[in-house]
């Protein structure tokens, strides 16, 4: 039973365009979220999170998104960039010290 | 700071072998993670440390799993005897922060294992 989804395996955009990155969850209790990034051979690196008291939160190019009525949160990239292309894993906890909870990971192409 | 420190990074051994995977932590940090990366259930907790004590260990797959933090400097992973669906990714990362910024989690590179 998957608490985080990442329904789409993979995603190309043009580079200078949007990406958007999806991923919902299904436990009400969490409420702090997280993107990773990972390159090949590398562990995963910490993007952006965001905390359920916001439904947005933006650092640089990158910008998360909380529904939490919808229990969804996107990632949004502008402009991308080739140096984009990474798997990125949309993560959740609820703030009680709990470990978190990955999704599968969407594999995004930044075709030049 | 040379970050999450692990070894080796890649690991081919035959089914029924010990494995031994080990991972220093960025000096400082109280939380140690493992956890194993797959195409068909993506990243997982197999289990995490806090001030090298063990707090959860439901994510470790069989008894076949074993984890030990003898110190605050390093920890492994062992898997006996080992079996061709071990095969995967290990990922250890450290933090140092409880509450919400515990989730921070750094990331070391990883360890194929391989296991025919």
């Amino acid at each position: 039973d998957q608490q985080v989804k990442q329904n789409s395996p993979s995603l190309s955009v043009q580079e200078g365009r949007i990406s958007i990155l999806n991923c919902d969850y299904t436990n009400s209790m969490f409420d702090y979220f997280l993107w990773y990034k990972k390159y090949p051979a590398e562990g995963p690196t910490f993007l952006i999170s965001i905390s359920s008291i916001k439904d947005k939160n933006e650092d640089g190019r990158f910008t998360v998104f909380l529904n939490k009525s919808a229990k969804h949160l996107s990632l949004h990239i502008v402009p991308s960039q080739p140096g984009d292309s990474a798997v990125y894993f949309c993560a959740a906890s609820d703030s009680g010290n709990t470990p978190l909870v990955f999704g599968k990971g969407t594999r995004l192409s930044v075709i030049a | 700071d040379a970050g999450v420190i692990q070894s080796p990074r890649h690991e081919v051994t035959e089914m029924g072998q010990e494995v031994t995977l080990r991972c220093k932590p960025i000096s400082g940090h109280d939380y140690l993670f493992w956890y194993r990366q797959t195409m068909m259930r993506g990243l997982e907790l197999l289990i995490y440390f806090n001030n090298n004590v063990p707090i959860d260990d439901s994510g470790m797959p069989e008894d076949r799993f074993s984890a030990k933090m003898p110190n605050a400097s390093f920890s492994t992973l062992k898997i006996q005897p080992s079996e061709p669906r071990d095969s995967a990714v290990y990922f250890c990362a450290s933090t140092p922060l409880a509450g919400a910024g515990y989730n921070e989690q750094f990331f070391g590179p990883g360890t194929r294992l391989t296991v025919l």
